[in-house]
């Protein structure tokens, strides 16, 4: 079946420095790749969307890669500050109405 | 702009009660409609979704059903709610014919007794 792993231990890094999550995908290529953010107790915010021909997308402090040979998506928020501690999602749209979400992963920027 | 609401914000309820969750949306017209649940420590489940009024498309069987009586109106519900039912509720929208983005309600505590 379809599935989307992140990491589920939470990663934690000092201010300033660059954060990196992982996603993996297996058997199957989606043509999207997406990246949300969710604080405790609330809904999931959309934040990037990356295609499977973009190499790499960027807004503002945020870095989406996509590589379809190691099928992996990496996100990293560079200088980051600790009001960017949240849970980040990433998941895929393969087409038609449906978008498969992984677990998440948590990360803590300490001040 | 687009706005997306759901109701109640936390509900607490016996096992056996019956249950209704609303969302709405606000700003879109002909949205596609998702219900997911998600468990602590978890990825989200998406339990229905809906392309037009009347339309509903289940993802997993269980006690739970999903009607869409308007273009922007999207209601979960149960007969009798189980122990298992408890999680986080949330709705979400998407446009037809993007890239499938998509945008959530604040969502719904149930934690069923």
């Amino acid at each position: 079946s379809q599935k989307i792993e992140q990491n589920s231990e939470a990663l934690n890094i000092q201010e300033g420095k660059t954060a990196t999550l992982t996603c993996n995908y297996t058997n199957y290529s989606p043509a999207y790749l997406q990246w949300y953010r969710q604080d405790p107790g609330r809904g999931p915010v959309f934040l990037l969307l990356i295609r499977e021909n973009e190499k790499e997308k960027r807004k503002e402090r945020l870095k989406v890669t996509f590589d379809t040979t190691l099928k992996q998506s990496l996100f990293h928020i560079t200088a980051s500050q600790p009001a960017d501690s949240a849970t980040y999602l990433c998941a895929s749209f393969t087409g038609g109405f449906k978008t498969i979400f992984g677990a998440g992963t948590r990360l803590f920027v300490k001040a | 702009s687009q706005t997306i609401h759901q109701w109640p914000a936390t509900l607490v309820q016996p096992v056996g009660s019956p249950l209704s969750l609303e969302c709405t949306v606000e700003g879109t017209s002909n949205p596609n409609l998702y219900w997911y649940r998600q468990a602590a420590g978890r990825g989200l489940q998406l339990l229905f979704y809906s392309v037009g009024i009347g339309q509903i498309s289940s993802e997993v069987p269980q006690n739970l059903s999903a009607s869409r009586p308007q273009d922007r109106q999207f209601i979960l519900s149960s007969k009798k709610l189980l122990l298992s039912d408890s999680g986080f509720y949330l709705c979400a929208w998407a446009l037809t014919g993007s890239y499938n983005e998509q945008f959530f309600g604040p969502g719904t505590r149930l934690t069923v007794l």
